[in-house]
């Protein structure tokens, strides 16, 4: 089945302390990429990986980082959480063939306090 | 800059009635326009793919449609299981992340 895969489902933890949110795909897709979700600011990109070893930013891209070593994995790393970080984050991948449709992983519900 | 503005915000519907969501779009070169279902604390289920005007495309009870400026998402004799917050995304030739708008979240009752 192809899927998205995120891990934890849910997450708290504590101002600073650092932490890095799994992502995996299973359909050999090139293109990787971290959401988070807001309430009344909707889903906004923090990074994205066009391959491997290539990765940029995206619109909200504070406080993050991302590494891209093999291609189906990319995860999203928060060296020093703050409560602002507290957000719903989705994974998600797409190929970058004729349909660019993206996949979603099923979320981390992140809470620093 | 790219921006998709979906309306409205909210709509109740009672079961078999018909309606139509919203999503205005600029966009330098578009790629494609797509439309997500999201259901609470859930990641977006992808639904349909929008390339060029006049295009159209039907999943059951749902039809999406395209102009240059806009999409409409059509939804025939809605039943409660259709209740969900949809969204619309766009995404630009010199790329391929999604912009998305803030949704339309939608409740069908008996």
């Amino acid at each position: 089945e192809a899927q998205v895969t995120q891990n934890p489902r849910y997450l708290i933890t504590v101002t600073g302390k650092k932490l890095t949110v799994t992502c995996s795909q299973n359909m050999n897709h090139e293109y990787m990429s971290w959401y988070r979700q807001d309430p009344g600011l909707g889903l906004r990109q923090i990074y994205y990986s066009m391959n491997v070893e290539v990765t940029d930013k995206g619109d909200v891209p504070e406080g993050y980082k991302v590494s891209r070593k093999e291609k189906r994995n990319f995860p999203l790393i928060l060296e020093s959480p703050s409560p602002n970080q507290t957000s719903l984050y989705f994974c998600a991948s797409s190929s970058q063939g004729a349909d660019t449709e993206a996949f979603f992983g099923q979320g981390t519900r992140l809470t620093v306090v | 800059e790219d921006q998709v503005t979906q309306s409205p915000e909210a709509l109740r519907l009672q079961e078999g009635e018909s309606s139509s969501l919203n999503c205005s779009y600029t966009v330098s070169g578009l790629r494609g326009l797509f439309w997500y279902r999201q259901d609470p604390g859930k990641g977006p289920e992808f639904l349909f793919t929008l390339y060029s005007a006049g295009e159209e495309k039907e999943k059951e009870r749902l039809k999406a449609t395209l102009t240059k400026k806009e999409s409409f998402l059509h939804i025939t004799a809605p039943k409660p299981e259709d209740s969900a917050t949809y969204l619309c995304a766009v995404q630009a030739n010199s790329g391929y992340a999604l912009n998305f708008g803030k949704g339309t979240s939608l409740l069908v009752t008996p």
